[in-house]
């Protein structure tokens, strides 16, 4: 099964408004990451949070990290019609030298 | 996008025909990965190599194969091709503890 766990799966919420997207691990990490996806296109990487890192902001972006919990969240705040996409988050496993995703959040910011 | 092309882009091929997906970098990162995303499952990690000719299982390995015999190219064969196998195919690769790079995705359809 995958490492990340991603909730909701989809989100719709309106423009201005502030989204927040869950992921849940398995495993030790070194890092994790957050990507978009807008349709039909490549990821494109957001922020990295270290293991040792709790809270990290880009911009609009705010990411948390509880490696107690084995969970991050990702918060766009004042979300814009140009955020809607599908996020996902993705973990660097510890010891395995490896980057594996969630199933992704699909994001809709309604005009 | 960030020095790394796939090709072929789009490829149709038969049942039971070999397929090779080629995944070329022009960024010298140590770190290659091929991924497939299917709906509902996200991106899924198939195989990756850690450097020339170092490379392990990802969690759907079965029925893929790859070689990564320069540091530029990491190669994806699909042995017998089955329909379970029609999917976006993407390319990444990163240095040690950082953020992936994307390909911009083959589509691969088996009929």
């Amino acid at each position: 099964s995958q490492q990340g766990e991603e909730d909701p799966q989809a989100l719709s919420i309106q423009e201005g408004e502030n989204a927040t997207m869950n992921c849940s691990y398995k495993t030790s990490i070194n890092n994790l990451q957050w990507y978009r996806q807008n349709s039909g296109r490549g990821l494109v990487h957001l922020i990295l949070i270290r293991s040792n890192e709790r809270e990290k902001h880009s911009g609009r972006l705010r990411v948390t990290l509880d490696t107690s919990k084995k969970s991050s969240s990702l918060l766009i705040t004042a979300s814009r019609a140009a955020d809607t996409a599908s996020y996902f988050c993705a973990t660097d496993v510890e010891g395995a030298q490896k980057l594996v995703f969630g199933q992704g959040t699909r994001l809709t910011i309604n005009p | 996008d960030a020095g790394i092309t796939q090709s072929p882009r789009h490829k149709v091929t038969e049942t039971g025909t070999p397929v090779t997906l080629r995944c070329h970098q022009t960024e010298n990162h140590r770190y290659m990965y091929w991924y497939r995303q299917d709906p509902g499952h996200g991106l899924r990690l198939i195989h990756y190599s850690y450097g020339v000719k170092d490379t392990d299982k990802g969690e759907v390995s079965d029925g893929y194969s790859v070689s990564r015999s320069k540091t530029e190219d990491f190669l994806l064969t699909l042995e017998s091709a089955t329909s379970s196998q029609t999917s976006v195919y993407f390319c990444a690769i990163s240095e040690v503890g950082s953020e992936a790079f994307f390909g911009q995705g083959t589509r691969l359809t088996v009929v």
